[in-house]
């Protein structure tokens, strides 16, 4: 079953934070973040592996709760370079290497 | 650039026809993956090969075949078009079959008449 992101979309002012959430009604046994700008291909941005994980890249980070089953992304002091649209994935469940993504987060940084 | 090579960029065609999309993995990766992607859609994960055997599959459809070579390359193959079938279809890699960054190549947009 497919991980609800919300919101569907965002648009925010460059400097600006945002935040995007995954949420599973199955457990989530990793949660894979990626971000897609308009017209090209999926870039991988983290992997959380288990529950209580945090991540960070610079002025994104994440974190991963197991017992929610849920798992958000932070973009601090967002820059323009940050638009896209960002999908987290989830394993079909534990162990599988197939990966459910989600409809995505469609972030707008506008000047 | 991820590494990942994709071809052809762009194929238009009819319905009922058959059509095969190719990529070539990163060096040295040995997993394929190849997604779905539909006008305004997340990504349908369709299927995975590791070092030429099938790993996983997904929604995919029995008109839809693919196979990976001994040198890896990929190959995903549609047949009996419909005009649903139009999409971009997205081939990515990684070095194994565990929980790995997959590295996406630029994908192809098909577009089915």
């Amino acid at each position: 079953q497919q991980p609800v992101q919300s919101p569907q979309a965002v648009i925010l002012r460059e400097g600006e934070d945002a935040v995007t959430n995954c949420s599973s009604s199955k457990a989530l046994y990793s949660v894979h973040w990626y971000r897609q700008k308009h017209g090209e291909a999926p870039v991988f941005l983290m992997i959380l592996l288990k529950g209580g994980e945090q991540k960070g890249h610079e002025k994104i980070s994440a974190s991963f709760n197991e017992k929610k089953q849920q798992s958000s992304l932070y973009l601090t002091a967002s820059q323009l370079s940050y638009s896209g649209t960002y999908f987290c994935g989830t394993p079909a469940y534990q162990g599988a290497q197939k990966l459910v993504f989600g409809q995505g987060t469609r972030l707008t940084i506008n000047p | 650039d991820s590494g990942v090579t994709q071809t052809p960029k762009h194929l238009i065609t009819a319905t009922g026809q058959r059509v095969t999309l190719r990529c070539s993995p990163r060096s040295g990766d040995l997993s394929v993956y190849w997604y779905q992607q539909s006008l305004d859609q997340g990504l349908q994960f369709l299927i995975q090969y590791y070092n030429g055997e099938e790993r996983a599959k997904g929604n995919i459809l029995e008109r839809f075949s693919a196979q990976q070579f001994p040198d890896l390359h990929s190959e995903l193959n549609l047949s009996s078009l419909e005009l649903g079938d139009s999409a971009l279809y997205f081939c990515a890699s990684s070095p194994t079959v565990t929980y790995n960054e997959q590295f996406f190549g630029p994908g192809t947009r098909l577009t089915v008449l």
